[in-house]
């Protein structure tokens, strides 16, 4: 158990739906990543949070939106949905004040299911 | 061409083998050097992490970066069936980047 917690687990929608995915850090972990994962696309950063504010941007549609709250917990927002937004959400914390460390340690996961 | 490329296999050794993983990156700017593994359905699982070049080893499995050949590697010795699973590469440029992901290699190890 990496820390980091997931829900939904599963989520199953129709074409035009939106639904939000939710994640909370590790207890003292500061940022927060998302990631998608696809079978064609594999592993695709998608947004960074440190402490509130957002820090960077990967491949993320402009359908998608997230934010991280003051209790650091962090959603992802995605709108309009398509058929090709069917993959696994994945929410990843990594330590803060610690040096030269990057290690990022991910959650459970939520599949979402678009039909 | 993807900035990280690695064989998706699928792997399948005998138990007890020792297996090696490898990845292969093109951007020089990578610093940290990741492998997670992950369990069909599951989240990825850290199981190295190094810094720059050099080796790391945890019981049994030993990481390797060469970065002049831009080139990291995870062996897994004395290989066993629940080591079965997909094993991701994963690299950034700097402290609280994104990471980079390979494909995945797919491994199977059979009693």
């Amino acid at each position: 158990d990496s820390g980091v917690t997931q829900t939904p687990k599963h989520l199953i929608t129709a074409t035009g739906q939106r639904v939000t995915l939710r994640c909370s850090p590790r207890s003292g972990d500061l940022s927060v990543y998302w990631y998608q994962q696809s079978l064609d696309q594999g592993l695709q950063f998608l947004i960074h949070y440190y402490n509130g504010e957002e820090r960077a941007k990967g491949n993320i549609l402009e359908r998608f939106s997230a934010q991280q709250f003051p209790d650091l917990h962090s959603e992802l927002n995605l709108s309009s949905l398509e058929l090709g937004d069917s993959a696994l959400y994945f929410c990843a914390s990594s330590p803060t004040g610690l040096a030269g460390v990057n290690e990022q340690f991910f959650g459970p996961g939520t599949r979402l299911t678009v039909l | 061409q993807k900035e990280v490329e690695q064989d998706p296999g699928p792997l399948s050794v005998p138990e007890g083998a020792i297996v090696s993983l490898n990845c292969t990156y093109s951007n020089s700017a990578f610093q940290y050097f990741m492998w997670y593994r992950q369990y069909s359905r599951k989240g990825p699982e850290l199981l190295m992490y190094t810094y720059s070049s050099g080796n790391k080893e945890d019981g049994r499995f030993t990481a390797q970066v060469d970065k002049s050949s831009k080139y990291i590697s995870l062996f897994i010795r004395d290989s066993q069936p629940s080591d079965s699973a997909t094993y991701l590469c994963a690299m950034s440029p700097g402290e609280y980047q994104k990471l980079v992901f390979g494909q995945g290699t797919r491994l199977t190890i059979n009693p």
